[in-house]
């Protein structure tokens, strides 16, 4: 299994372009989640699904919208990009409650 | 906002046990604890959680006192390479983990 995969690994944006990140898992895992993580922060939760055609907000969604097509995908969407979306994103899933797996993250600069 | 505090970094000599504190006093009776750790700039690797009851894996194990308002962590025989940002995590009801900033653990030659 490769696990959770995330790609692209590295993106620059302009201010005001928009850009899908895109997750995906061949665990056959229900739940998945997009996070955060600025530097020397720990992560912060963007959205969560629970299954597929269910997705909701977690701590911080402002500026990003997601969707749950299948359960292998789950991209997440930043429409007006700024300087503030500048991070570190991590996808991760589980199967139900359970323990969480990540991705490798992907390391977004607005300029 | 996070519900846990750890301590920002910690020393341990190779080979000798890492024992890393994190309090939750504000803990729900449903809530896990959870730890998590980050190595450099990849995604964070799940250790190990519990809710009452003392844990052990092939990893660490967990001590949760009694009234659940703190928890530790023990790497027995800490190598170079648990080096990391250790997580300790209060998981809510709808599996949602709040990370706060943990512990940067060096694990010293």
């Amino acid at each position: 299994n490769a696990g959770v995969t995330q790609t692209p690994k590295f993106r620059i944006l302009k201010i005001g372009q928009s850009m899908t990140l895109q997750c995906t898992q061949d665990m056959n895992h229900n739940y998945m989640y997009w996070y955060r993580q600025d530097p020397g922060m720990g992560l912060k939760l963007i959205y969560y699904s629970v299954g597929a055609g269910i997705t909701d907000k977690g701590e911080v969604p402002n500026g990003y919208n997601v969707s749950r097509s299948t359960t292998e995908d789950f991209p997440l969407r930043l429409e007006l990009a700024a300087p503030s979306q500048t991070s570190v994103y991590f996808c991760a899933s589980s199967y139900q409650n359970n323990e969480q797996f990540f991705g490798p993250g992907t390391r977004l600069t607005v300029l | 906002d996070a519900k846990t505090t750890q301590p920002p970094s910690m020393d341990c000599a190779e080979g000798r046990a890492a024992n890393l504190p994190c309090n939750h006093s504000t803990i729900s009776g449903n809530e896990y604890v959870y730890w998590y750790r980050q190595i450099h700039s990849q995604g964070p690797q799940y250790i190990i959680h519990g809710l009452k009851n003392n844990e052990t894996n092939e990893m660490a194990s967990l001590i949760i006192t009694e009234d659940r308002k703190s928890s530790t962590l023990i790497l027995p025989h800490a190598t170079l390479r648990d080096t990391a940002v250790y997580y300790c995590i209060v998981r809510d009801g709808a599996n949602n983990l709040f990370f706060g900033t943990g512990t940067r653990l060096t694990v010293i030659p």
